[in-house]
């Protein structure tokens, strides 16, 4: 257990559907990163939160956003949700905002249909 | 452009034997560099990290990586591979101190399977 968990673990649901992801990072780290793996575009950073401020940001689709809560705990939502959106998608943290070694979670597997 | 390149997508080593997996990175200045390794169905895990000083780090589970800030390399090695070693590696790099953004950039990785 590496100390970041993310639910759930698997997702399935159909073109056009929202859904949230959830992170809960390791105790006492403030960073919490998202990123993307596909077959065809490897692991994608998504974007950055630094205690509840967004940091930075990368190839993200506007139809997705997220969000930091005050607890830390970070929420992914992804909405009109097309084929090319499945993916695992992982959640990382680490104490600072340099991104000097995470911790990732074990992933999210979104399969849309 | 920033990028992280693993020429290698698909290395079998017998175990037992040496194992060198390569990466090399283009960015504007010496950059965070990290190694992380993902088994099947998890999450990714950091093997080693480089941020200055000297250029031979060592990691976890016996793995090793020297910079080359000439070549513009990261490579990692180890000198006996075990069967638990099979798993998919990747290279990483990262804004170095000063820099105000935690995001890595990933290389595509290597696979790497173990003949027994």
């Amino acid at each position: 257990d590496s100390g970041v968990t993310q639910t759930p673990k698997h997702l399935i649901t159909a073109t056009g559907q929202r859904v949230t992801l959830r992170c809960s990072p390791r105790s006492g780290d403030l960073s919490v990163y998202w990123y993307q793996q596909s077959l065809d575009q490897g692991l994608q950073f998504l974007i950055q939160y630094y205690n509840g401020e967004e940091r930075a940001k990368g190839n993200i689709l506007e139809r997705f956003s997220a969000q930091q809560f005050p607890d830390l705990h970070s929420e992914l939502n992804l909405s009109s949700l097309e084929l090319g959106d499945s993916a695992l998608y992982f959640c990382a943290s680490s104490v600072g905002d340099r991104g000097d070694g995470y911790t990732f979670g074990s992933g999210t597997r979104l399969t849309v249909v | 452009a920033q990028s992280v390149t693993q020429p290698d997508i698909h290395i079998t080593v017998s175990e037992g034997a040496s194992l060198e997996l390569r990466c090399n990175y283009s960015y504007g200045a010496t950059p965070y560099l990290f190694w992380y390794v993902q088994s099947p169905g998890q999450g990714l895990q950091l093997l080693l990290k480089y941020f200055s000083g000297d250029t031979l780090v060592q990691g976890i589970k016996g793995f090793e990586a020297e910079f080359k800030r000439s070549q513009s390399s990261f490579n990692l090695r180890k000198p006996s591979v075990h069967w638990s070693d099979a798993a998919e590696y990747f290279c990483a790099v990262g804004a170095p101190y000063g820099g105000s953004q935690g995001n890595l950039i990933f290389g595509k990785g290597t696979k790497l399977s173990v003949k027994p």
